[in-house]
This record gives structure tokens, C-alpha cells and sequence, in this order.
């Protein structure tokens, strides 16, 4: 069974913290994806990666970094948490090819709220 | 900006109707569009994909594209209070690496 987890389903942190957000895939995924959704505004997209070691900016990047040093693995780096950076976080995996090509895997999502 | 749009909602409908849910795209060069279901709480899990104009049905579940229209729909028939969710429409972009999502329609099955 595909399984995509996240380090936290709850965190709190002060304006100004680093703040670091896990994702880990145990699928051999090639892409890995950073969203935050929003009440209205749906998933929009922070960060992906369709390697180790490679990134590629979403449509909303700014005050956020990424780190994909392993290929399970994909790091949502918040580096001065910001009260309007409260929000749901929600990591997603997918294969470049297979009998459902790019259908995503939605890890559990991480509820950040910034103080 | 590429975007996906649909109606917030909330659509009711009584159990056992149909309930159509739609969405448009911007980007006349999307080849794949997802239908997800998330639950209050939940991560969105996907319900169906399409990649040919027409209608592909999956049990209670039809979904239709008209690539002309820019236009994807969803319909479920003999609506259950357990189909009570938001409905995320997605499009696969840039030859596949990236996603837009619509904002998600919001349906209740009343009982």
C-alpha cells in the first residue's frame, strides 16, 4: 500500500522560528511536491522536485526552501516563520510512469499555525 | 498564470440525486485531469482521472471532458450522505511535471 507520511500532523511555532517540515515516500517516487491549502484558495504549489538534489519553484515560493538530499525524502524549510505562513502544509508523491501516470499521493498534511 | 476554477459551493442535493460538479482550465495544453475527494480533516484522494474527451465511468462516478470547452465535469449518481466532501479538480501542466488545482467544490448529500 502506498504510504506517504509527514513529522507532524499539528505544529505550533513563534513568528520568526526556523521551521522545518518532513515528508518521506516509500513508493521509489520520482517527484515529490510541497502545497499549502488554504480555505478558498485550494492547494497551491510551493516547491517540487523530480530528483535528488533538484528543485523547482511553485507558484508561491517566497519565504520558503526546499532540501531533497534523498529520493524518499522532501524538506519544507520555513526559515522565519510568519504569522500568514499559518496554514495546512501537504506533501504529495508520483511516479513519472505507471497504470496511473502522475495521480498523486497526498501524505496526511501538517496543520503549521505561527504565533 | 495557468488556472482551474469551479463553484465553491456549497451544492446540496438530496440523497440519492445526481450530483454534477464542474470545472474550467486555462491551459489549452493540459493532456490529464484528476478528480480528488477530501474529507473535513482529511488529504485529498483521488476518485478519477481522464485524459480522452467524452465520459469515463467508474460505478457511481462519470466524468466528462470536452478539451474544446476547457471543460472537465463530474457526476455521481445515487448521491450518499458519505459523498459529503470537497471536490478538487486538477490538470496536469508542463508536460506532465506540475499540477493546478481548483479551489474545490464543497457538496452535501442531504438524507
Amino acid at each position: 500500500d502506498v504510504k506517504v507520511t509527514q513529522s507532524s500532523r499539528y505544529l505550533v511555532k513563534r513568528t520568526g522560528e526556523k521551521v522545518f517540515l518532513e515528508c518521506v515516500q516509500d513508493m521509489d517516487h520520482e517527484n515529490m511536491f510541497w502545497y499549502r491549502q488554504d480555505p478558498g484558495l485550494g492547494l497551491r504549489l510551493i516547491y517540487f522536485s523530480y530528483d535528488v538534489k533538484m528543485k523547482e519553484k511553485g507558484d508561491i515560493p517566497e519565504g520558503y526552501s526546499v532540501s531533497r538530499e534523498k529520493k524518499e525524502r522532501f524538506s519544507l524549510i520555513l526559515e522565519s516563520a510568519s504569522t500568514n505562513q499559518t496554514s495546512m502544509y501537504l506533501c504529495a508523491s508520483n511516479d513519472r510512469a505507471g497504470v496511473s501516470p502522475y495521480e498523486q499521493y497526498f501524505g496526511p498534511g501538517t496543520r503549521l499555525t505561527v504565533t | 498564470q495557468k488556472e482551474v476554477e469551479q463553484n465553491s459551493g456549497p451544492l446540496s442535493v438530496p440523497e440519492g440525486a445526481i450530483a454534477s460538479l464542474n470545472c474550467t482550465y486555462s491551459d489549452r495544453g493540459s493532456q490529464s485531469f484528476f478528480w480528488y475527494r477530501q474529507y473535513s480533516g482529511k488529504s485529498p484522494e483521488l476518485i478519477m482521472f481522464i485524459y480522452s474527451n467524452g465520459d469515463k465511468e467508474d460505478g457511481r462516478f462519470t466524468a466528462q471532458l470536452n478539451k474544446a470547452s476547457q471543460y472537465v465535469s463530474l457526476l455521481i449518481r445515487d448521491s450518499q450522505p458519505s459523498d459529503s466532501a470537497t471536490y478538487l479538480c486538477a490538470v496536469n501542466v508542463d508536460y506532465g511535471q506540475n499540477f493546478v488545482f481548483g479551489p474545490g467544490t464543497r457538496l452535501s448529500v442531504l438524507p
